[in-house]
């Protein structure tokens, strides 16, 4: 089955560092596409950013990048000089052939600390 | 830029109680998608909506019915709320390929069933 695993429950970070959300994915298909959403405390959903199977460069978008390393199967977030507001619930998921819904890990919340 | 609109934002319904949630998109999305948000989980996948008249059931379409009304709104109906029905209740729609478009959400409506 195909399944979404985020390890980190909690994560802390200081205002201006990097920090990287982990996330692993188990699927036998070769096309599908991953995702991060953000989600804050006032609880609405935000995309980030997404990489496609076949995409060989990894994503970025602004501050976010993804680390997608495709042999390991999995597809990090990388968010540099985290500010304040980055604090939230961070949501990886996973879209596959066969299944146009996405399919959600359980999270990670991100704390930044002043 | 109103994208993806629910009503209403919280209810409170006695157990037996029916309601319907309302959704509405203005991107021009062939695909929308409800889903359901319990504590310290992702989202889970109740019903989704390919195009106008099409509907298929996710992981947990027990105790739900959905309409998808024209290519704009796809309302989601507890005919008989039970307890376990409290959840935050997304709505999304997307573009096609699915697997390679992002989703949008709505800002969520949080139910409680006494």
């Amino acid at each position: 089955a195909q399944k979404i695993t985020q390890t980190q429950p909690g994560m802390f970070v200081q205002e201006k560092e990097a920090v990287t959300l982990d996330c692993t994915y188990d699927t036998s298909d070769q096309s599908y596409g991953l995702f991060w959403y953000k989600q804050p405390s006032s609880g609405e959903m935000i995309f980030l950013i997404y990489q496609g199977s076949y995409d060989e460069q990894n994503a970025t978008e602004g501050r976010y990048s993804l680390n997608f390393q495709k042999a390991r199967k999995s597809a990090n977030l990388v968010i540099s000089a985290s500010q304040l507001g980055d604090s939230a619930m961070y949501f990886c998921a996973m879209s596959y052939t066969g299944r146009r819904a996405l399919t959600f890990g359980s999270g990670t919340r991100l704390q930044v600390q002043p | 830029n109103a994208g993806v609109t629910q009503t209403p934002k919280f209810q409170v319904l006695k157990t037996g109680q029916s309601m319907t949630l309302q959704c509405a998109q203005d991107m021009n999305h062939n695909s929308m998608y409800w889903y359901r948000q319990d504590p310290g989980m992702g989202l889970r996948l109740i019903y989704y909506s390919a195009s106008e008249g099409t509907t298929d059931k996710g992981e947990v379409p027990n105790g739900y019915n959905v309409s998808r009304l024209n290519k704009r709104e796809f309302s989601l109906r507890l005919e008989s709320a039970a307890p376990s029905q409290t959840s935050v209740y997304f709505c999304a729609s997307s573009g096609t390929p699915e697997r390679y478009q992002p989703q949008h959400f709505g800002d969520g409506t949080r139910l409680s069933i006494l």
